[in-house]
């Protein structure tokens, strides 16, 4: 069964810095999918990455999908505050499996 | 669109009560999802629809959980008798599967608190 494994878990980042969040499956996915949780409200999609060497990008985040190494990132450019949420990645095994998402918090 | 509505978006009810949630897909999606989401135990797929069929409940937790969806624009999850633990917030999510995917659109949430 599909596997899914998110780190960090916890991020505390100042604003004007770049970091990365790494989404690690354990079986073959054939998309990956991204996902932001703002704190009380529901989930909101932020890109679905469809082949091997998929990058889409939207503002400060990018993300990324390498299918050999089982492998997404999502990288954070220039925080800013705006971006604090909760982060979610979900491979696809039938269903969409869901990592433990990533709690990002930028600080000024 | 409206978008996935679900009602009632707060529901306070004491322990061995009956609650049901209700969730109105996206209009032409032929998938809908049922989730929890606790700190503890993260978010939880519960059951999920394809074509108003029952696929997968795998992740309902107890006899006490039910979900129906008796077409494709209804679909209700009830608990009965609720207890303390059943305290989360419930996401309803539809998607339309294609070869592009099924990017899950989810509704707002039930926030439950059983006393």
């Amino acid at each position: 069964e599909l596997k899914v494994e998110q780190n960090p878990l916890f991020l505390s980042m100042q604003e004007g810095k770049n970091y990365t969040i790494y989404c690690n499956y354990s079986t073959t996915s054939d998309r990956l999918y991204w996902y932001r949780q703002d704190p009380g409200k529901s989930l909101e999609s932020l890109f679905v990455l469809l082949s091997n060497g998929a990058v889409k990008q939207e503002g400060r985040l990018m993300a990324s999908l390498d299918t050999k190494a089982r492998l997404s990132t999502l990288h954070i450019t220039a925080a800013v505050h705006d971006l604090s949420a909760t982060y979610f990645c979900a491979g696809e095994g039938g269903k969409l499996i869901f990592g433990q998402g990533t709690e990002l918090s930028v600080k000024p | 669109d409206a978008g996935v509505i679900q009602s009632p978006r707060h529901e306070v009810t004491e322990m061995g009560q009956e609650v049901t949630l209700r969730c109105k897909p996206i209009s032409g999606h032929n998938s809908l999802f049922w989730y929890r989401q606790t700190m503890m135990r993260g978010l939880e797929l519960l059951i999920y629809f394809n074509n108003n069929v029952p696929i997968d409940d795998s992740g309902m937790p107890e006899d006490r959980f039910s979900a129906k969806m008796p077409n494709a624009s209804f679909s209700t999850l009830k608990i009965q008798p609720s207890e303390p633990r059943d305290s989360a917030v419930y996401f309803c999510a539809s998607s339309f599967r294609s070869n592009r995917g099924y990017t899950q659109y989810f509704g707002p949430g039930t926030r439950l608190t059983v006393l």
